[in-house]
């Protein structure tokens, strides 16, 4: 069964530094790999997607993430954070054979310290 | 904003009640997902419809069920609740049914406590 890890439920970065957060993947065959972000009382926002082709993914916000098949990975990174990007983070996983359903990993929490 | 509109924003309710959360996707969306989120479960995925039509399910429970009208708009049904099912509840849109490649814009969830 299709499965994804992310690890680090917590994650602290300070303003400015590098936010490295990591989604692992459990499929035989590679899936469609997201990552959405979850303000404070808000819904989910799409930041960036992997379908086929490139396998590195620039999103909105800055945000980029690279497939990497030989490693079952899908890490999200961010040169330099921001205050603003404090929030949850879910990277979901959705297969390719049709059966429509989409997996989430359980989130990640970025604190951005000033 | 998504696009994505859910009535209500909130409701308490009692255990053994009922209650109907509604999900308006965006305009020239066909496909509706519904989603909970508890602390201890996570988002977990219930169901997706698809220009009215049930396409996957998901952990939903058997007193839970949901349909899509006609004007696409969905309501998710939860029947004989108990406390545990105090969460919150997103819907999700999408515009076609892509082989799960799709982007899915998400509502802002009705959170439901039950008492």
């Amino acid at each position: 069964a299709q499965s994804v890890t992310q690890l680090g439920s917590h994650v602290s970065v300070s303003e400015g530094a590098l936010v490295l957060l990591r989604c692992n993947y459990s499929s035989s065959v590679p899936p469609y790999l997201f990552w959405y972000v979850q303000y404070p009382n808000q819904g989910l926002q799409l930041l960036l997607k992997y379908t086929t082709g490139a396998t590195l993914v620039k999103g909105i916000n800055g945000f980029e993430a690279e497939f990497k098949k030989s490693e079952t990975s899908f890490h999200l990174t961010k040169p330099s954070a921001h205050m603003s990007d404090a929030a949850e983070y879910f990277c979901a996983v959705s297969d390719r054979s049709g059966t429509y359903k989409y997996i989430f990993g359980t989130g990640t929490r970025l604190k951005v310290l000033a | 904003d998504s696009g994505v509109t859910q009535t209500p924003k909130h409701l308490i309710t009692a255990t053994g009640q009922r209650v109907t959360l509604r999900c308006s996707p965006r305009s020239g969306d066909l496909s509706v997902y519904w989603y909970q989120q508890s602390l201890d479960q996570g988002l977990q995925f219930l169901i997706q419809y698809y220009n009215g039509e049930e396409r996957a399910k998901g952990n939903i429970l058997e007193r839970f069920s949901a349909q899509q009208f006609p004007d696409l708009h969905s309501e998710l049904n939860l029947s004989s609740l108990e406390l545990g099912d105090s969460a919150l509840y997103f819907c999700a849109s999408s515009v076609a049914l892509a082989g799960g490649g799709e982007t899915q814009y998400f509502g802002p969830g009705t959170r439901l406590l039950v008492l």
